[in-house]
């Protein structure tokens, strides 16, 4: 079955340090992998996708399918990155658009 | 950018009453999708709506208890039926991605509902 995990609830780092947020997935096709963020009192919105290969606001994930994982990474985190960060799978095909989302992982960075 | 307006964006009802929650896109997409975040929980999607069809269902929701509109190619509304303690949770939509991805890349503000 199709299934996204993120293993950490709540990450919780020093500003300037590095940051991975962990994702694997269980997916038996092609699936196209995004990074959505939520900050405080803000609607959720897409960060980033793989297909597109982008470094958005210092984020860069890569998809890895080996591995089947899409780890989220930044070299210095911000304290403004606080925030909830989800993982999300999107199949393709008909329903292309549907997304199954990872439990979340609470990112808070600390001056 | 995109963007979608939802409404109510929060709610108290009664048990045993019923909440139409509204979700209006600026432009036309094919698929607009329903999700619904339990207190805790991550996102979990409800049904996808697909203008001049019947909407799709996940498994474990309903029609009946979930009645989904789609009159037309910019606007969709989620009907929360008979509601009980348990349907006490954010409600977001989300559009059809505009690329050829076809993928949601957008989401409403949510609906934070509570029934008492």
């Amino acid at each position: 079955a199709q299934r996204v995990t993120q293993p950490e609830k709540l990450l919780s780092v020093f500003k300037g340090a590095p940051v991975e947020l962990k994702c694997n997935y269980s997916y038996s096709g092609s699936p196209e992998l995004f990074w959505y963020v939520q900050y405080s009192r803000q609607r959720l919105q897409l960060l980033l996708r793989h297909i597109s290969r982008e470094s958005i606001k210092g984020f860069t994930a890569d998809l890895n399918k080996g591995e089947t994982s899409f780890h989220l990474k930044k070299p210095f985190a911000q304290e403004e990155d606080s925030a909830m960060y989800y993982c999300a799978l999107s199949e393709w095909g008909n329903q292309g658009g549907k997304l199954i989302f990872g439990q979340g992982t609470e990112l808070s960075v600390k001056p | 950018s995109a963007v979608i307006s939802q409404k109510p964006s929060r709610d108290i009802c009664q048990r045993g009453t019923s909440l139409t929650i509204q979700c209006q896109v600026d432009s036309q997409v094919t698929m607009m999708f329903w999700y619904r975040q339990q207190p805790g929980q991550s996102l979990t999607l409800i049904a996808t709506a697909n203008q001049g069809s019947e909407a799709t269902y996940e498994s474990g929701f309903v029609i009946d208890k979930f009645p989904i509109s789609r009159p037309n190619l910019t606007f969709s509304t989620l009907t929360v039926s008979n509601m009980s303690p348990e349907d006490s949770s954010i409600y977001l939509c989300s559009d059809g991605g505009r690329s050829s991805y076809n993928s949601p890349l957008h989401f409403g503000n949510g609906t934070r509902l509570t029934v008492t």
